[in-house]
């Protein structure tokens, strides 16, 4: 089955601690996404990436990190500098077809502050 | 970026047809006009995409006049689990190009 898995559903956070969640895709995807959604909002892009080991800042960047060392993974790091974390993180990537640009989201990841 | 606008919220019985329209006064001549649906605590999910006149397959159909500032996306019968919140895009020709603007979409809510 071809899709765009994340993990874990949920996690939790201390206090100045650093949490990666993972993202990974089988899709041969070229571009991936990284976007917060907070309760009754729209997505907010964090990052993407267009291709291997190069990636974009997006509107909300910071207190954020990623890497993109591999075509299929893409994972997020949010550090202790985010100091308001809690949210619904969103993985996506994307295609170019005989059209425009179509993403393909993941399940999502609820970090939680504790 | 181009943005959109959408209503915040519409309500709809079982069986009626809804049409959500959207205002993207700022398209650019290569972009497309993309719908996505999501459900509570999941990813959005892709619709429907359209660059003018109509588009149909098995879950909607997308109407695009021919000035393409705005858009309609037509769900035929709803049934209760179209329940969602439905988002309208702007998406670019070029993978990964720009970055997209979700607004805060349409919340649709079907009443039995």
């Amino acid at each position: 089955d071809g899709g765009i898995t994340q993990s874990p559903k949920y996690l939790f956070r201390k206090e100045g601690q650093n949490v990666t969640l993972s993202c990974e895709q089988n899709l041969n995807h070229d571009a991936m996404y990284w976007y917060r959604q907070d309760p009754g909002q729209g997505l907010r892009l964090i990052y993407y990436s267009q291709i291997v080991n190069d990636f974009q800042k997006g509107d909300i960047a910071e207190g954020y990190s990623v890497s993109r060392e591999k075509k299929e993974s893409f994972p997020l790091t949010v550090t202790s500098a985010q100091k308001n974390p809690t949210a619904f993180y969103l993985c996506a990537s994307s295609v170019t077809g005989t059209g425009g640009e179509t993403q393909y989201f993941g399940p999502g990841t609820r970090l939680l502050v504790l | 970026l181009a943005k959109t606008t959408q209503p915040i919220s519409m309500d709809s019985y079982e069986g009626q047809e809804v049409n959500i329209t959207c205002s993207h006064n700022n398209i650019a001549t290569n972009d497309y006009i993309t719908w996505y649906q999501q459900f509570p605590s999941q990813g959005p999910r892709f619709i429907i995409q359209g660059y003018k006149t109509k588009v149909t397959n098995e879950v909607a159909s997308l109407f695009i006049p021919a000035d393409r500032k705005s858009s309609t996306l037509s769900l035929p019968r709803v049934s209760l689990s179209d329940t969602a919140v439905y988002y309208c895009l702007v998406t670019p020709f070029q993978t990964g190009a720009n970055n997209l603007f979700f607004g805060t979409g349409t919340r649709l809510t079907v009443i039995p």
